[in-house]
């Protein structure tokens, strides 16, 4: 049983233009959300984060939102860069519970100059 | 220098080998783990350690074994290869007690090919 669904394996987008990455999850009781990005031959690096308790969190161009009654969150970039090309991964984890990182499949982001 | 590292970095051996994957970490954290990531399949744990004498089994465990020699190492075994544990690898350590646990930092990786 998949918890943490990214439906989509990948995204093409246009330099400037706005990214959308959506994430699903089926565990009411995760209340902490992730997304790391992982370029080809590094291991994944931490972008940004929210609790449970917000519904929005902003760091620069990345944005993430989370509708909890929908179990949905997603990372909007905001203008999208060639260099943000790389597959983003959405985690989940439980604080109170089994406090493991739960990854989605990831999605492919491509930016064209 | 980097904070986690894995040795070796890339490997091909042969069915029914024995083969050991080593992480290092410079960070101080206490917590470390080991995933492998599969084409299409995201990143799936193998096994995690809290401290230096935990070990727990995450979602794939089978046909893996694991050694925490030291707070900064971790150790993932294959104790008899077989094809279908090629992936990629990777070694990840987080912190409880910086309160910042969420939060893993992951190492470069290792390719594993078993022919």
């Amino acid at each position: 049983d998949q918890q943490v669904k990214q439906n989509s394996p990948s995204l093409s987008v246009q330099e400037g233009r706005i990214s959308i990455l959506n994430c699903d999850y089926t565990n009411s009781m995760f209340d902490y959300f992730l997304w790391y990005k992982k370029y080809p031959a590094e291991g994944p690096t931490f972008l940004i984060s929210i609790s449970s308790i917000k519904d929005k969190n902003e760091d620069g161009r990345f944005t993430v939102f989370l509708n909890k009654s929908a179990k949905h969150l997603s990372l909007h970039i905001v203008p999208s860069q060639p260099g943000d090309s790389a597959v983003y991964f959405c985690a989940a984890i439980s604080q109170g519970g089994s406090e493991k990182l739960v990854f989605g499949k990831g999605t492919k982001l491509t930016v064209n100059p | 220098d980097a904070d986690v590292t894995q040795t070796p970095r890339n490997r091909i051996t042969k069915t029914g080998k024995r083969i050991m994957l080593e992480c290092s970490q410079t960070k101080g954290h206490d917590r470390m783990y080991w995933y492998r990531q599969d084409p299409g399949l995201g990143l799936r744990l193998i096994y995690y350690s809290f401290d230096v004498k935990d070990i727990n089994k995450g979602e794939i465990s089978d046909g893996y074994s694991v050694s925490r020699q030291a707070q900064a190492k971790f150790s993932l075994s294959l104790e008899s290869a077989i094809p279908n544990q090629t992936a990629l690898y990777f070694c990840a350590t987080s912190d409880k007690t910086s309160g910042f646990y969420n939060e893993q930092f992951f190492g470069p990786g290792t390719r594993l090919t078993v022919l």
